[in-house]
């Protein structure tokens, strides 16, 4: 089984400030993705960016970047020139490439709060 | 991509009641799945909803506790049975297409239960 592990409950930065957000994972799969995912007050969850395993470059979104390193497990989110509008839960999330149907299961991590601050 | 609406929104019950969610996607979707997410809590997988067969669950959730149904492929619904102060959370409905090169998965709004 996989699990998600984030490790800071809450993170606060000013406005126009960088923040990172940590998350490792275990698993045994060679080829999986992995999601951060973005929850405001609202409760929408809404994708904030993708990872295919098997790509060594990392993936950008605007002003969300990832560092992936495979052989440490971990994927850290690193949201730039932050916006208030960025205030939210942020979930980042596992999933195992698999054959079948079935297997695109999420498995989430704890979450991280997230505030930004004017 | 895929717009997914929930019903209701929110719901208060009364302990030992049931409470029937519905999900619908505005568009045919493979696979379809049911989250809960307890207070303050990242979000835990019920089961997933497979079109015309039973839904497949998650260690720890039962299918008489929380029937599941899928009639077609844009539409799913979650029974809370005989419920508890302890079923309170947001419920999430989810859809994705497979195969995907995406793999993304949409969300709906969500269910917020309170149980009384």
């Amino acid at each position: 089984a996989q699990t998600v592990t984030q490790s800071q409950p809450e993170m606060s930065v000013q406005e126009a400030e960088t923040v990172t957000l940590s998350c490792t994972y275990d698993t045994s799969e060679n080829n999986y993705y992995l999601f951060w995912y973005k929850q405001p007050p609202s409760r929408q969850m809404i994708l904030v960016i993708r990872q295919e395993a098997y790509k060594q470059q990392n993936a950008t979104e605007n002003r969300f970047s990832v560092n992936f390193q495979k052989a440490a497990k971990s994927f850290s989110l690193k949201i730039s020139d932050s916006q208030l509008g960025d205030t939210a839960m942020y979930f980042c999330a596992f999933m195992k490439e698999s054959s079948k149907a079935a297997g695109n299961k999420l498995t989430f991590g704890g979450g991280t709060r997230v505030l930004v601050k004017p | 991509s895929a717009v997914i609406s929930q019903k209701p929104s929110r719901d208060i019950c009364q302990r030992g009641t049931s409470l029937t969610i519905q999900c619908q996607v505005d568009s045919q979707v493979t696979m379809m799945f049911w989250y809960r997410q307890q207070p303050g809590q990242s979000l835990t997988l019920i089961a997933t909803a497979n079109q015309g067969s039973e839904a497949t669950y998650e260690s720890g959730f039962v299918i008489d506790k929380f029937p599941i149904s899928r009639p077609n492929l844009t539409f799913s619904t979650l029974t809370v049975s005989n419920m508890s102060p302890e079923d309170s959370s947001i419920y999430l409905c989810s859809a994705c297409v497979w195969p995907s090169s995406y793999n993304e998965q949409f969300f709906g709004p969500g269910t917020r239960l309170t149980v009384l």
